[in-house]
């Protein structure tokens, strides 16, 4: 079974500043790995994936993830935040070419000020 | 992206009746969908796996009989909650996978349900 650890349930930081949201994930077998950003009372959103190739993958809105399959790790970055991204991010798992079920982390908030 | 809807976004309810909740993939055809349960501030759980045609295989602990789950055709799956009770109150959201993609879910925007 995969399992998938957020260390900070929440992260407050200041508009413009850098931010690293981490996660780390266990499994014995390959792995396609998700960050998936969550507004309030709304439904999930895929931000990025990693599923083969680059282990650096980048969002549309300037997030990235970096894959380190010797740490297990797949942490989430954006050198620069706005308010708007203001928002609970969950990271994922799934075994590779198994049937997209979804392991999820217990989620960040992400909290950023003025 | 492919586009899943999910219909009604909130209901409130009184104990003891039953709620139905559709997922819809607008664009494309998905042979499973999965039902997740979120609490607040808590993270998603599987709660069941719905496969178009057969019975819904569902995750440890969750009930079949309370929460039933239709995937009649290609494009629907519903999840009834029988017999509401508070302690049913919850966020409910459903994922669908488009046919033959490798590992990308599509999520609904998600149900709040809201039993008195």
């Amino acid at each position: 079974a995969q399992s998938v650890t957020q260390l900070d349930s929440q992260v407050p930081v200041f508009e413009e500043a850098p931010v690293e949201l981490r996660c780390n994930y266990s499994s014995s077998v390959s792995v396609y790995l998700f960050w998936y950003v969550q507004y309030p009372n709304q439904g999930l959103q895929l931000l990025l994936k990693y599923l083969s190739g680059s282990t650096l993958v980048k969002s549309i809105n300037g997030f990235e993830a970096e894959f380190n399959k010797s740490q297990t790790s797949f942490h989430l970055r954006k050198p620069s935040v706005h308010i708007s991204d203001t928002a609970e991010y969950f990271c994922a798992v799934a075994k590779a070419n198994a049937g997209n079920m979804l392991t999820f982390g217990g989620g960040t908030r992400l909290m950023v000020k003025p | 992206g492919a586009v899943v809807s999910q219909h009604p976004s909130r209901v409130i309810c009184k104990s003891g009746t039953s709620v139905k909740i559709e997922c819809r993939s607008l664009d494309f055809q998905a042979t499973t969908m999965f039902w997740y349960r979120q609490f607040p501030k808590q993270s998603l759980m599987l709660m069941a796996t719905s496969n178009e045609g057969s019975k819904a295989t569902y995750e440890q602990g969750v009930e079949k009989d309370k929460f039933l789950i239709n995937h009649a055709s290609l494009t629907l799956s519903t999840l009834t909650v029988t017999s509401a009770h508070p302690e049913d109150s919850s966020f409910y959201i459903c994922s669908a996978r488009v046919l033959g993609n490798t590992g990308e879910l599509f999520f609904g925007e998600g149900s709040r349900l809201t039993v008195l």
